[in-house]
Parts: structure tokens; C-alpha cells; sequence
């Protein structure tokens, strides 16, 4: 099935540092997401992007919808311990609500 | 407000037997989703639903069947369990009426198939 390519697949990195990671598809999303999900928890949304070329914030996150609307961009800026997790994308096709396609996620660990 | 609820949170089956595992949403959504998710693999569409008495298949629906009888509940039925049906399942509902469709995902059930 078709799958978004995610990387890294992990990163440990120390408190402070500023944390980068992207996804790639060989298909056109329209709707870009990145998910956040702590140990023996469901995912949880941190940002969605709607459009190519949108640059959006959430406190020390930031995401980059690609310009063609092919790949997508997360950046942790200051890491903290409890940026502890794994994160995810999501892509989502036109008309297809409800069906998101998932990277196969970057586990994140911050030593203090 | 609940947001989405599944039951139970943990399960385990021997091959062959059947269970049912349930997905609530209070949230009046009209979308709601079923995803498995397996180490190193992200999360995999099961099932997904549009609508009360509307459901189509997801990437991943062989061994799996669901229904929507009501806006509220979305229950996964697992007619005869196999050891690679050994999972964590998350349920997922978001709303149509939204123009920022995103989903809202349940906190999992964990299932052990012997």
C-alpha cells in the first residue's frame, strides 16, 4: 500500500537542540498533518497544513506544506524532555476524509 | 465532552476466537476510522466510514469487518482472530462539516493474539 517515507527514524538529541524532520510521497496530498503520540496513547494533532507553500507555527513547532505538495517538513525548535515521543505525518488525499496515509514515524528521544 | 472512547484497553484472544472492539465519538462527527498500528509501520487504515450506514475498506481490511448503524459508534468485529491480527488499534472520528478536516484519535486498544 502506499506509504509516506518519514525521516529519521529516530533521533536522541540533547536538551536545546533544535530538532528537524521530513516526509516524502510519490503522490500530491492536498492536506498535510503531524501527529505527536506519547507511550500508551493515541496520536494527538500538533499542526495541519492546507495549502503548498503554507509555513505554519504551534509554540516551538513549526511545519512547511511543500511546494509540490509532496513532502512536508516538522521543526523542533529548543527541545525539551517532554518533546519525548514519536511523531508522525499524515497526508490526505482530495475527497478522501477520513483515509490518512501515515509516515512510519520518527521517535524522538531528549536527554537532559 | 469525551472525545473519542475505545473498549477494552487491553485483550488477548486465542487463534480463531471472536471479539468486537468498540469506538465511541460525543462529538456529533460524521467521519470515523479504524487504523492499526505495528512497530517500524506508522498507523495502517483498517476501515473508514462517512456516514451512519456508510463503510469502505482501508489498506489493510482483510480478517476485519465493521458497521455503522448510529453517528456515535463505529465498532471493529475480528470474526476469527489470527496471531497477525496482534496489533494496537486506534479508532479516529473528525468532521465533515469542518473546513480544517482533521482527526481525532482514541487512546488504543492492545491486542494479543495466541
Amino acid at each position: 500500500g502506499q506509504q509516506l517515507n518519514q525521516s529519521p527514524q529516530s533521533m536522541f538529541i540533547q536538551e536545546g537542540e533544535d530538532v528537524s524532520m521530513n516526509c516524502t510521497s510519490s503522490s500530491i496530498f492536498n492536506t498535510w498533518l503531524w501527529y505527536k503520540q506519547d507511550p500508551g496513547e493515541g496520536p494527538v494533532l500538533l499542526i495541519a497544513l492546507y495549502k503548498a507553500g503554507e509555513l505554519t507555527s504551534n509554540g516551538r513547532l513549526t511545519a512547511q506544506f511543500g511546494i509540490t505538495r509532496k513532502d512536508s517538513f516538522l521543526n523542533i525548535s529548543a527541545s525539551i524532555p517532554s518533546d519525548v515521543g514519536i511523531y508522525f505525518c499524515a497526508g490526505q488525499h482530495s475527497g478522501n476524509t477520513g483515509k490518512l496515509i501515515f509516515g512510519q514515524g520518527t521517535t524522538l528521544q531528549v536527554k537532559p | 465532552n469525551a472525545g473519542v472512547t475505545q473498549t477494552p484497553k487491553f485483550q488477548v484472544l486465542k487463534t480463531g476466537q471472536s471479539m468486537t472492539l468498540q469506538c465511541a465519538q460525543d462529538m456529533n462527527h460524521e467521519y470515523m476510522s479504524w487504523y492499526r498500528q505495528d512497530p517500524g509501520m506508522g498507523l495502517r487504515l483498517i476501515h473508514y466510514s462517512v456516514g451512519a450506514g456508510i463503510t469502505d475498506q482501508g489498506e489493510v481490511p482483510n480478517g476485519y469487518n465493521v458497521s455503522r448503524s448510529t453517528t456515535e459508534d463505529f465498532p471493529l468485529r475480528l470474526l476469527s482472530a489470527a496471531p497477525s491480527q496482534t496489533s494496537v488499534y486506534f479508532c479516529a472520528s473528525s468532521d465533515r462539516g469542518s473546513a480544517k478536516e482533521t482527526q481525532y484519535f482514541g487512546p488504543g486498544t492492545r491486542l494479543l493474539v495466541l
